[in-house]
């Protein structure tokens, strides 16, 4: 069985640009989360949705927002790209919210 | 608010030897207990967890980690050291809700 999978690998922005982020969970999965893990540091919770609604978001600004479709994939969006923005933005599917999370192998995005 | 301290950013052992990587949560209510396990350019993977019940959770790869309730403590130890072992390692903690918070992470070298 897939795993979760998330698009694109890796991405190089500029400042102020808009970018969109994508999450395939595990077949069967109804939730996903969205991390940034900034280098040299553990993932910060971003976002978690489950059946389309969101139910948790972490302490991001409101540049940041995620949306889950009907299939539960998931994206996630980032205007006005900011250098900070930089990191490895990790996607997690669980077949409900409180259930293990299964981690994807994350997009890297790069602000120049 | 729960937050998680992971003590050594870099932890270096030869093969063979005895692994402990350190970590102390702060939780007001009962915590669900993580440790992660990255690999270069990869996700995270779930090494262990403790929900309830036994306080020593055994995991895989030979891991197992001990949640002590009046240390606040999860270290994860492992008794032979193997050169697969080298990557990255993250305790999270949940605790009353969605959110995941995780530690800054501590490298693990192996030396031949």
């Amino acid at each position: 069985d897939a795993g979760v999978t998330q698009s694109p690998t890796h991405l190089i922005k500029t400042r102020g640009q808009h970018v969109t982020l994508r999450c395939s969970p595990i077949s069967g999965h109804k939730s996903v989360s969205w991390y940034q893990q900034v280098l040299g540091q553990g993932p910060q919770f971003i976002f978690q949705y489950y059946e389309k609604e969101e139910r948790g978001r972490g302490n991001f600004p409101d540049r940041f927002s995620a949306r889950q479709f009907p299939n539960y994939s998931s994206e996630l969006n980032v205007n006005a790209l900011l250098l900070g923005d930089s990191a490895l933005y990790l996607c997690a599917s669980s077949l409900a919210p409180y259930n293990e999370q299964f981690f994807g192998p994350g997009t890297r995005l790069t602000v120049l | 608010a729960q937050s998680v301290t992971q003590l050594g950013s870099h932890v270096s052992v030869s093969e063979g030897a005895l692994v402990l990587l350190r970590c102390n949560y702060s939780s007001s209510v009962p915590p669900y207990l993580f440790w992660y396990v990255q690999y270069p350019n990869q996700g995270l993977q779930l090494l262990l967890k403790y929900t309830t019940g036994a306080t020593l959770v055994k995991g895989i790869n030979g891991f197992e980690a001990e949640f002590k309730k009046s240390e606040t403590s999860f270290h994860l130890t492992k008794p032979s050291a193997h050169m697969s072992d080298a990557a990255e390692y993250f305790c999270a903690v949940r605790a009353g809700g969605f959110k995941t918070i995780f530690g800054a992470g501590t490298r693990l070298f192996v030396k031949a």
